[in-house]
């Protein structure tokens, strides 16, 4: 199993860029990185996915460096509806223990 | 409209009951998943399905029993539920088990064990 590991929790202030690593040491070669943000009494949703260098889409960025061992979310300008729970996943020996989270990041925006 | 919707969205019951928490998608995915989070917790994945009449077991099992017998469905039962089992729980599911696959969740059912 592809153990993730990632801050507990980070404060940030509105307008300011966030960047949240997640560390994957023993990521496989066939395995993509995700992550999903979770609101309060909401399930978590999608919002970025890569496999190497960087992606980007209109909610995040995620930059994964040549060894693929980390990887970082970043949030650009964030607010206060950003203050949420980011998991990042990635594989494991077999599928269905693929979608395994741990415990998250708390991203707390403050005014 | 299409989507995965989950049934109740909020029970309360007695220690020893029996419960069933409801799970239905529209897409026809292969993989479906329940996953339970504690207060001020991640998610831990309790049972997830690779397709009809195919289960398997997740973390935190113990307690939950699971079946499908069609694509759409997957419910997810406390046969004699007790407190510690008091939590949000989460369905999910993904068109395959690949890790490039997303998972789609639902809004959530809140169990109360009393």
């Amino acid at each position: 199993l592809a153990k993730t590991t990632q801050p507990i929790s980070m404060d940030s202030y509105e307008g300011q860029e966030v960047n949240i690593t997640c560390s994957h040491n023993n990521i496989a070669t066939n395995d993509y990185i995700t992550w999903y943000q979770q609101f309060p009494s909401q399930g978590p949703r999608f919002i970025i996915q890569g496999y190497k260098t960087k992606v980007t889409n209109e909610v995040a960025s995620l930059f994964i460096p040549a060894d693929r061992k980390s990887s970082t979310l970043s949030l650009p300008r964030v607010s206060l509806s950003d203050t949420a729970v980011y998991y990042c996943l990635v594989g494991a020996d077999n599928y269905g223990q693929n979608f395994v989270f741990g415990p998250g990041t708390r991203l707390s925006v403050l005014p | 409209d299409a989507g995965i919707t989950q049934s109740p969205r909020y029970k309360i019951t007695e220690t020893g009951r029996q419960v069933t928490l409801m799970c239905h998608q529209t897409w026809s995915h292969s993989y479906m998943f329940w996953y339970r989070q504690d207060l001020g917790h991640g998610l831990r994945l309790i049972y997830y399905s690779a397709a009809a009449d195919i289960t398997d077991k997740g973390e935190v099992p113990d307690g939950y029993v699971v079946s499908r017998s069609k694509t759409e469905n997957f419910p997810l039962t406390l046969e004699s539920a007790t407190r510690s089992q008091t939590s949000v729980y989460f369905c999910a599911s993904s068109e395959s088990g690949a890790t490039n696959e997303k998972l789609f969740f639902g809004s959530g059912t809140q169990l109360s064990v009393l």
